[in-house]
């Protein structure tokens, strides 16, 4: 089946130690999302791709990188992790811009504790 | 700006019993979409339900509706006959429908329990 796999599901990494967190997508779509969701809180845009397109939004912490190599794959890099930064990190995807009726596809997200 | 607010933290509905959740809006944008998403305690987004702002028609996906009325700015969802297995959180969003790659805008989240 078509879908979008995050990994890992839980990561646990130290105060101020760099952390990558993958998501793969096999539905060939156009677009890749980042969102954080912290305890009990509603899912905050990070950033997304469109294609190779990087679109940042305007108050996400320059801790938060993206890198996209390929259609498939999407990566967030966090630089040095606070404790604030501990969340559930949500990859989505959706197809081209035309669709925009077209819902976004959630990976089961990663849950990112930090010691 | 978009915004989302969902005034239920908590419900508790007896199963079998129809519950809505309620969602209003607030946008700028003269197109909008409209989501509903089901998070159970694993964390996965599960997309209920769409409805775009210039639909004549609310929206129905099995048991799921949308009471769309737009001069209220209001989308609740209606989830009929409930089960067990809708015990969860549930999102509304929404995002503009300008042809662009905009993320979703997400309100706070409604917490749904059944009871047996």
């Amino acid at each position: 089946d078509a879908m979008v796999i995050q990994n890992p599901r839980y990561q646990v990494t130290q105060f101020g130690k760099p952390v990558t967190l993958s998501c793969s997508q096999t539905l060939n779509h156009n677009v890749m999302y980042w969102y954080q969701q912290k305890s009990s809180q509603a899912p905050k845009l990070l950033f997304h791709y469109y294609d190779k397109d990087f679109n940042n939004e305007a108050d996400t912490p320059d801790n938060f990188q993206s890198r996209r190599p390929n259609t498939s794959f999407c990566f967030l890099d966090i630089r040095s992790p606070g404790l604030g930064d501990a969340a559930m990190y949500l990859c989505a995807t959706a197809p081209s811009l035309a669709q925009s009726n077209q819902p976004q596809h959630f990976g089961d997200g990663t849950r990112l504790s930090i010691l | 700006a978009q915004k989302i607010t969902q005034t239920q933290p908590g419900m508790f509905v007896q199963e079998k019993e129809a519950v809505t959740l309620d969602c209003t809006y607030d946008t700028s944008d003269p197109s909008y979409g409209l989501f509903w998403y089901k998070q159970p305690s694993s964390g996965e987004m599960i997309f209920l339900i769409y409805q775009g702002s210039y639909d004549q028609q609310n929206a129905t996906e099995g048991r799921y509706s949308l009471n769309f009325q737009k001069a209220r700015k209001s989308a609740n969802l209606v989830i009929s006959a409930s089960q067990l297995g809708d015990s969860a959180m549930y999102f509304c969003a929404m995002r503009p429908d300008d042809g662009g790659a905009d993320g979703l805008t997400f309100g706070k989240g409604t917490h749904l329990i059944i009871q047996p």
